[in-house]
């Protein structure tokens, strides 16, 4: 079965505090593909970053970072130096290679205050 | 370049009434999705379509949800009865290859 699992429902920080948000998955597949989507009050879904699961190499793109670990099923999101324009729910989604199902976590709602 | 489209943004309804909402996938884009977003819940694909043809429907509760891509471009989903349990976000998302951009949403509140 495929699953995500998102621990922290909710993380409240103080700008300019750094913050990683967990994201747990299941999969027995070897080929897929992991997400990471943010939801704005506005309600669309902004796509951040896809990694497949032949490349554990972390990402970086200005004060995101990504850790992919296998070993462990995690693909945790890290956001330095938090804005409050970070303020948003968070979600990460597994894909199977055989589909373009998205499975999504249930989200983690981030709140940044000034 | 635009993005997907929905309307309208928020529908209120009684329920057993029936609502449509619809959809337009960027340009371009021959796959296309509908899902199901309840409050405090991650999205849950409803229906797939790869051009007008359904690649998958399996959570799609059939007997009073609906939906068409007739032309291969804009997609309606329509619910007849509308229950309680459908108050929800729908959202639709198209893509090209693997990565789905996703609509604004239609806020659904059955009352």
């Amino acid at each position: 079965a495929q699953k995500v699992t998102q621990a922290q429902t909710e993380i409240s920080v103080v700008e300019k505090e750094d913050v990683t948000l967990d994201c747990v998955y299941e999969t027995r597949d070897t080929t897929y593909y992991l997400f990471w989507y943010k939801q704005p009050p506005s309600g669309e879904l902004v796509f951040l970053i896809r990694r497949n699961s032949f490349d554990e190499q972390n990402e970086i793109s200005g004060r995101y970072s990504w850790n992919f670990q296998k070993s462990t099923s995690s693909f945790n999101f890290t956001i330095t130096a938090s804005q409050v324009v970070d303020s948003a729910v968070y979600f990460c989604a597994l894909k199977r290679d055989s589909s373009y199902k998205l499975i999504f976590g249930s989200g983690t709602r981030l709140l940044v205050r000034p | 370049e635009a993005g997907v489209a929905q309307s309208p943004r928020y529908k209120i309804i009684e329920k057993r009434q029936s609502v449509a909402f619809w959809c337009n996938p960027i340009s371009g884009h021959a796959t296309l999705y509908w899902y199901q977003q309840i409050l405090g819940q991650g999205p849950k694909l409803l229906i797939q379509f790869q051009n007008n043809g359904v690649v998958d429907d399996s959570q799609l509760p059939k007997d009073r949800f609906s939906a068409e891509r007739l032309k291969g471009v804009d997609s309606t989903l329509k619910i007849q009865p509308a229950k309680l349990e459908d108050s929800a976000v729908y959202l639709c998302a198209s893509s090209l290859g693997i990565e789905q951009y996703f609509g604004p949403g239609t806020r659904l509140t059955v009352t």
